[in-house]
């Protein structure tokens, strides 16, 4: 069964950038069936798809957030990242990552969460 | 951007009962539609996809149903695990993929 982990600051300054990872176990993140996904959650509100990586580096993001978002894979450790840039504190969420089917791109793999604050 | 409204925003409804859900699309997403429940504290979890499949695992009292831009997440008979929010997807027509606003299901 695989199984998804975030780790990372929970708290990151204003026009800093945020980064966190994703750890992946009990599967290969290589696989081809699958897109390795970022979505958050403000508190109390509703989700936000950040965007996918493929295995091979492709992304797609959010045009909201694209102009502010690197997500990036790592096959050797089994990982994948998320940067955003100029952060404020509209980006404080529990951030979330998961596994996404290619076919059927819906997220049937979760990470537990982290919250990640945004204040000075 | 296809925009995913959900109706109600909270449902009351009494253990035993039976719930329904409404999701609706800005514009067709055919039958490339999810719906998944949050439970307080903990991430979603993947219910329904193309609109009427059940997800691994998920009992037989989880229905989904509609195309287009209507859909339905039908709970036949409540119970009390039940108790949460539920948000539809599209990934008919993405980037971005797009989540409803959700609906929060409460005890009557």
């Amino acid at each position: 069964q695989v199984q998804l982990q975030e780790s990372g600051p929970g708290l990151v300054k204003p026009s800093q950038t945020l980064s966190l990872t994703c750890t992946v176990s009990g599967g290969s993140i290589s696989g081809r069936d699958y897109y390795w996904s970022w979505i958050r959650q403000p508190p109390g509100k509703g989700l936000e798809w950040i965007g996918h990586v493929y295995y091979s580096g492709g992304t797609y993001y959010n045009p909201s957030l694209k102009s502010r978002v690197i997500i990036s894979v790592d096959t050797s450790k089994n990982q994948f990242s998320l940067k955003l840039s100029s952060v404020t504190a509209a980006d404080t969420a529990v951030y979330y990552c998961a596994r996404a089917e290619v076919v059927v791109i819906t997220m049937n793999h979760w990470g537990q969460g982290t919250l990640v604050t945004v204040s000075s | 951007e296809i925009v995913m409204t959900q109706s109600p925003a909270t449902l009351s409804v009494s253990p035993g009962e039976r719930a329904t859900l409404s999701c609706r699309a800005s514009q067709s997403v055919s039958s490339n539609l999810a719906w998944y429940q949050q439970k307080s504290g903990q991430a979603p979890r993947l219910l329904i996809y193309s609109a009427s499949t059940r997800a691994t695992g998920i009992p037989a009292r989880f229905s989904g149903s509609g195309s287009g831009t209507e859909f339905t997440l039908t709970i036949s008979s409540l119970q009390s695990e039940d108790f949460a929010v539920y948000y539809c997807q599209q990934y008919n027509n993405w980037p971005p993929l797009t989540f409803g606003g959700g609906t929060k299901v409460e005890i009557k």
